[in-house]
């Protein structure tokens, strides 16, 4: 079975500064999606970045970039120059290929600090 | 932009009522998803549905129904309430491309209080 953990279930960060969150999965499959979606308070969840697994190169989105380690089955999401509205709940998911259904983690929530 | 909606907020109901969730996604997408939300436990899939009229149990299916009448539409329905089915319910709704790579898209999600 696909697992996915977040081991930091809360995180705080100093407005301009960098965070990483972390992520580690298991599958056995080799063809797979990882995805960080985001859902600040009493708003709804939206996806952040995303990266397939056969891509070696790291996918970024503006402040948001991933390190993604196949081998070690890590995908860490690091949000440069943090901003109040990075204040939420993080969420790394995990697809199947060939399959639409994601195996999300416990979630890191993060406050960034004026 | 892709608009997932939900019928409610926030519903309270009494153990044993029979409780529907609505929820209803205009991007003409295949696949339509039902998640619980709990604190701690993150985001676990009820059911999925990949066409009208077809559905398939995710991880938490127990004491759960749903319904996929129009491709629009998807509901999901508690027979018979628990206290300890309280919760948040989110909706998604994603294309299908077969690989996986689709972004699933959110609604507000509805928070629950079994009485």
């Amino acid at each position: 079975a696909q697992t996915v953990t977040q081991s930091q279930p809360e995180m705080s960060v100093q407005e301009a500064e960098t965070v990483t969150l972390s992520c580690t999965y298991d599958t056995s499959e080799s063809n797979y999606y990882l995805f960080w979606y985001k859902q600040p308070p009493s708003r709804q969840m939206i996806l952040v970045i995303r990266q397939e697994a056969y891509k070696q190169q790291n996918a970024t989105e503006n402040r948001f970039s991933v390190n993604f380690q196949k081998a070690a089955k890590s995908f860490s999401l690091k949000i440069s120059d943090s901003q109040l509205g990075d204040t939420a709940m993080y969420f790394c998911a995990l697809t199947q290929g060939g399959s639409e259904k994601l195996v999300f983690g416990k979630g890191t929530k993060l406050t960034v600090n004026p | 932009d892709v608009k997932v909606t939900q019928s409610s907020r926030y519903l309270v109901k009494r153990t044993g009522e029979k409780v529907f969730l609505e929820c209803v996604q205009d991007m003409d997408h295949e696949n339509m998803f039902w998640y619980r939300q709990d604190p701690g436990l993150g985001l676990r899939l009820i059911y999925f549905s990949y066409d009208v009229k077809m559905k398939e149990k995710g991880d938490i299916p127990e004491g759960y129904s749903v319904s996929r009448e129009k491709k629009e539409r998807f509901s999901l329905i508690l027979e018979s309430a628990s206290t300890n089915q309280t919760s948040m319910y989110l909706c998604a709704s994603s294309l299908e491309t077969g690989w996986g790579q689709e972004t699933q898209y959110f609604g507000p999600g509805t928070r629950l209080l079994v009485l």
